[in-house]
């Protein structure tokens, strides 16, 4: 099991770019999480789905922020456009019934 | 509401024994979590405990929940220098979302 995959594991961009983060996670795990992690804010929920239906997209900060899960097996996180507050760690998880998430390593966003 | 907090800070020498403590609001979660994140790293999961208990032990964890007061502890023993990182404490409202604390950071001194 190659665990929770994400892409790219860094990315730079200029202000004003569209940025899409990608996830691929662990097979058969009906739940899929996106958090958001910075110094300041800490681990923050931007929205999860389940078995490919968004559940709860409540942390997504602003309209510049778009999710998507077409199937069992993607999900990714799209930002347009990108500004320089965006820049965080993301994370996606992954979960079987929603008892404990296996993370993958993050995706460093800075945006300059 | 929602609301996990810890302490941000712990320093230990190693050998000592550890222990980090959390405080949550969700009385109805049905798991409580401990993770652990490395630098440049994921995280991890630690243990669970379910909320029907008191304590669980796996090998140099234990785990003490007290729901009366709605604390969660972590007790790490024979810390090594390989255990500094961050531990996060997280609750489960429901719906198969976490909410996380801030996490502490653990500093093991040789």
């Amino acid at each position: 099991d190659a665990g929770v995959i994400q892409s790219p594991r860094h990315e730079v961009t200029e202000m004003g770019q569209e940025v899409t983060l990608r996830c691929k996670p662990i097979s058969g795990h009906d739940y899929l999480f996106w958090y958001r992690q910075t110094m300041m804010r800490g681990l923050e929920l931007l929205i999860y789905f389940n078995n490919n239906v968004p559940i709860d997209d409540s942390g997504m900060p602003e309209d510049r922020f778009s999710a998507k899960m077409p199937n069992a097996s993607f999900s990714t996180l799209k930002i347009q456009p990108s500004e320089p507050r965006d820049s965080a760690v993301y994370f996606c998880a992954s979960t079987l019934g929603g008892i404990g998430h296996t993370f993958g390593s993050g995706t460093r966003l800075t945006v300059v | 509401g929602e609301d996990v907090e810890q302490s941000l800070f712990l320093s230990v020498r190693e050998g000592d024994s550890s222990v980090i403590n959390c405080t949550y609001t969700d009385s109805s979660s049905t798991y409580l979590y401990w993770y652990k994140q490395e630098p440049g790293a994921g995280l991890q999961l630690l243990t669970y405990i379910f909320s029907n208990m008191d304590m669980k032990q796996d090998q140099r964890l234990t785990v003490l929940l007290n729901k009366k007061d709605k604390h969660l502890s972590l007790r790490i023993a024979d810390t090594q220098t390989g255990d500094s990182a961050i531990y996060f404490c997280a609750e489960s409202p429901g719906g198969g979302k976490l909410i996380f604390g801030q996490g502490t950071e653990l500093s093991v001194k040789p």
